[in-house]
């Protein structure tokens, strides 16, 4: 069974308009911690955003958020205010254990953003 | 700022050749891994380290290698290049500290012809 499911392979926003990227988990490990990472067509992977499991309040960094809902096993991306910049891949990842788990992460297969202007 | 090297962007090898990859990361980082992406596949990981010359396999180890001799420096290796080892290459580091976040390479893309 996959561990990180990410539903939309593809999504379009218009420029300036705020978007969800989803993303749903399976673990049963009370310890794990939830990334997110953004892919531009250069190839390089950015770290965006990190929730822990234990975190009692949603990740925010700028114009991105983390919707974490633990009893349903998602942790949706928010991006608000999309820039033109934002046309990338969106993969979701997910470390389980706490520490001494070395950081191991495990991706989804990714969800690709088009910002129409 | 934080820096994850890879010796090429683009790579052409043939079949049967012995092909090196090499990472190299500036920020002291314990834990080193090595990833190949596939369209539809998202990225699966191959090798990682969490010392030097300590090694663990991934989730698609078979017909790669990896060595960390130093800290610093990761590499790939592709004993026998094969087609279906043309993909994307990504390396990454972490630090040995919660919550682990991994910082990647430019990527390599290889193609084995």
């Amino acid at each position: 069974a996959q561990k990180i499911t990410q539903t939309q392979p593809g999504m379009f926003v218009q420029e300036k308009e705020a978007v969800t990227l989803d993303c749903t988990y399976d673990t049963s490990d009370p310890s794990y911690g939830l990334f997110w990472y953004k892919q531009p067509s250069s190839g390089e992977m950015i770290f965006l955003i990190y929730q822990g499991s234990y975190d009692q309040q949603n990740a925010t960094e700028g114009r991105y958020s983390l919707n974490f809902q633990k009893a349903r096993k998602s942790a949706n991306l928010v991006i608000s205010a999309s820039q033109l910049g934002d046309s990338a891949m969106y993969f979701c990842a997910m470390r389980e254990g706490g520490g001494g788990s070395q950081g191991n992460l495990i991706f989804g297969k990714g969800t690709k953003l088009s910002v129409k202007p | 700022d934080v820096k994850v090297t890879q010796s090429s962007r683009y790579l052409v090898k043939r079949t049967g050749e012995k092909v090196f990859l090499e990472c190299v990361q500036d920020m002291d980082h314990e834990n080193m891994f090595w990833y190949r992406q596939d369209p539809g596949l998202g990225l699966r990981l191959i090798y990682f380290s969490y010392d030097v010359k300590m090694k663990e396999k991934g989730d698609i180890p078979e017909g790669y290698s990896v060595s960390r001799e130093k800290k610093e420096r990761f590499s790939l290796i592709l004993e026998s290049a094969s087609t279906n080892q043309t993909s994307m290459y990504l390396c990454a580091s972490s630090p040995g500290l919660f919550p682990y976040e991994q910082y990647f390479g430019p990527g390599t893309r290889l193609t084995v012809t």
